[in-house]
């Protein structure tokens, strides 16, 4: 059975801090992994990840995927709080994506 | 573009009552994906669609039907809804394959089963 597994499941820092996410999965025929942010409403793509070791990158917010040990981290660095949401890991497998249960986060002023 | 939409935004049913949720896009897409949300759960797979009137089951299937007619839209019913059923249910389109680029979410549908 395909498993998505997120860390820490929630998270409270202050504003500034650097926090990392993790991810880590088990599944039959890795095809990428993506990270989703999710405030009230749908979820807005952040990443895909197919290939081990390249960074990606966008602002404040980074991702890299290890594909041996089988796991994803996305940081923030200098958090803000419109930073704080639910972070959602999907690794698709087969013709659909499996989320793992998410990491919510919160950035206190 | 509207992107993708889904109608209703909110329903409330009776146990045993039935409803159609909406989903459409304009984006030509083939690919399209039903899933709910419940607290702590993150989304799981309801069904999907790999074309038009071709359909397919997800993870958590039961109590649910759909139906692609059109290309550009996605039906989700409940024949006879139960309160387990109470969730926040997303639709997503994609082009390719979800995972060989990103899926676009609709707005979501919050149902309440009393």
């Amino acid at each position: 059975e395909d498993k998505v597994v997120q860390s820490p499941l929630s998270l409270v820092v202050h504003e500034g801090d650097t926090v990392t996410l993790n991810c880590s999965y088990e599944v039959t025929n890795f095809r990428s992994l993506l990270w989703y942010k999710q405030e009230k409403k749908a979820p807005t793509f952040l990443f895909m990840l197919t290939s081990s070791g390249i960074e990606k990158k966008s602002g404040r917010l980074s991702s890299i995927l290890d594909k041996k040990e089988l796991f994803s981290i996305l940081n923030i660095t200098a958090t803000q709080t419109g930073d704080s949401a639910i972070y959602l890991c999907a690794v698709l497998s087969g013709y659909a994506l499996n989320f793992g249960k998410g990491t919510s986060l919160l950035v206190t002023p | 573009n509207a992107g993708v939409t889904q109608t209703p935004k909110f329903r409330v049913l009776k146990t045993g009552q039935s409803m159609t949720l909406l989903c459409a896009q304009d984006m030509n897409h083939e690919y399209m994906y039903w899933y709910r949300q419940d607290p702590g759960m993150g989304l799981r797979l309801i069904h999907y669609s790999v074309g038009e009137g071709t359909t397919a089951k997800g993870e958590v299937p039961d109590g649910y039907n759909v139906s692609r007619l059109k290309k550009q839209n996605f039906l989700l019913g409940l024949e006879s809804a139960a309160p387990s059923q109470t969730s926040v249910y997303f639709c997503a389109s994609s082009h390719t394959l979800a995972g060989q680029e990103t899926q676009y979410f609709g707005p979501g549908t919050r149902l309440l089963v009393l």
